[in-house]
């Protein structure tokens, strides 16, 4: 089975900490992403990435920054937590080619920042 | 318009019970479609495809109107564990790309 794990199921954090989310994948897959699901908002795509060290913005990048140094693990950074950015953070992953609608999701980490 | 457009519901339907939920679509070039299924608290996962004309599986039928652009999930024979949030979902770009559109989401509750 395909697994992508995140690294906290609950966040608390102040505003303008820094704040890590990291994601992990076991299939080997080229494509990672970071969403956000909000009430009424749907999931909105924060970020995404096809390869190694590469990233390209989503429809909401502004205040989020991402990272991917090894193909298995995409960390999303928030530079200076807000209180907007209180939400669930979904990370997924996906094959490149074939399938690449099917993506696989963690189990998401709600974050509060007060 | 809104690239991806459902209503959230709730639609409360006893067990047993057919249930259809629509989903349209903006983008007249999307040639692929899909629905996710997503339980409270849980992640999504994908439940089914719709290329051409429809797809059928088991109690579940997706169709496709070109016509209407829209997408219509049908559920036969509603189970308790039928209760969750389906997710319509669109590739971005009208293909089978990597970056998907999602809707937010109809939710469907089976009661006794």
């Amino acid at each position: 089975d395909v697994k992508v794990t995140q690294s906290s199921r609950y966040l608390v954090k102040r505003t303008g900490e820094k704040v890590f989310l990291e994601c992990v994948q076991d299939m080997d897959h080229e494509n990672m992403f970071w969403y956000r699901q909000d009430p009424g908002l749907g999931l909105r795509l924060i970020y995404f990435s096809y390869d190694v060290k590469m990233k390209e913005k989503g429809d909401i990048p502004e205040g989020y920054s991402v990272s991917r140094e090894k193909k298995e693990r995409f960390s999303l950074i928030l530079e200076s937590a807000s209180t907007n950015q209180t939400s669930m953070y979904l990370c997924a992953s996906s094959f490149w080619a074939v399938k690449n609608y099917e993506q696989y999701f963690g189990p998401g980490t709600r974050l509060t920042v007060t | 318009r809104k690239e991806v457009e459902q209503d959230p519901g709730p639609f409360n339907v006893p067990e047993g019970a057919t249930v259809a939920f629509n989903c349209t679509y903006s983008n007249s070039a999307s040639q692929s479609f899909f629905w996710y299924r997503q339980d409270c608290r849980k992640e999504p996962k994908l439940l089914m495809s719709v290329y051409s004309s429809g797809n059928e599986d088991g109690r579940f039928t997706a169709q496709l109107n070109r016509a209407s652009q829209y997408i219509s999930l049908l559920i036969r024979d509603s189970k308790l564990s039928d209760s969750a949030t389906y997710l319509c979902v669109v590739p971005l770009g009208g293909g089978t790309a990597s970056k998907l559109t999602f809707g937010t989401g109809t939710r469907l509750q089976v009661t006794l």
